[in-house]
């Protein structure tokens, strides 16, 4: 069964590096998605991308972030200068093939860990 | 903006039916779902039910939306031990748009 993937499964960072965190979409799906879950928090929304741009974003999603799919796989997450408030689980999900729009699949997630 | 609020615990007894509560306060949300964290696992999707629905059943699962009280349940029958894990729900008001969670209910099931 089609499912999405991200790398690393864990990155330890230190404070103010850049990371990108890197997600494959199931291959048909047309909408793309990162969700961040800090421990003991609710599930947020970052941002969604469709047709190459960002469809909208959540005010988590200051100018630090940025989304990219620089090729026809690959989906990434960039924070430029990481803060220790960054750490957090983020999950890439995927949508919408020819058929459906409906169901958003997740990804297993990037533990991120900055010191 | 919208809020999604889920009891935070629930214990319950294997061969026991489970009842994981949900209530959303966006009366637009169209697309209700439920999703399964495994301990160190992603988001699992268990099933889905559009608003226009009452009930949807799916094997051992059965969705109930109240759409009046704004209140979303899931029913597992015969809870095995492989069903503890953190069940959320997430609401949306459009089908590629983004999904508002609340914060999983923990089930412990028990022998």
């Amino acid at each position: 069964e089609p499912e999405v993937t991200q790398t690393p499964s864990h990155q330890v960072t230190q404070m103010g590096q850049e990371v990108i965190l890197r997600c494959v979409p199931i291959s048909n799906h047309l909408y793309f998605y990162w969700y961040r879950q800090i421990l003991g928090q609710k599930v947020e929304f970052l941002v969604s991308f469709y047709n190459n741009e960002i469809s909208e974003k959540s005010e988590i999603f200051d100018d630090q972030f940025s989304v990219e799919r620089p090729d026809g796989s690959n989906f990434t997450l960039k924070i430029r200068s990481t803060k220790l408030e960054d750490s957090a689980m983020y999950f890439c999900a995927s949508s919408g093939d020819s058929f459906s729009t409906d169901t958003q699949y997740f990804g297993p997630g990037t533990r991120l860990t900055v010191l | 903006g919208e809020d999604v609020e889920q009891s935070l615990f629930l214990s319950v007894r294997e061969g026991d039916s489970s009842v994981i509560n949900c209530t959303y306060t966006d009366s637009s949300s169209t697309y209700l779902y439920w999703y399964k964290q495994e301990p160190g696992a992603g988001l699992q999707l268990l099933t889905y039910i559009f608003s226009n629905m009452d009930m949807k059943q799916d094997q051992r699962l059965t969705v109930l939306l109240n759409k009046k009280d704004k209140h979303l349940s899931l029913r597992i029958a015969d809870t095995q031990t492989g069903d503890s894990a953190i069940y959320f729900c997430a609401v949306t008001t459009d089908s590629w748009g983004k999904l508002q969670f609340g914060a999983g209910t923990q089930v412990v099931v028990t022998p």
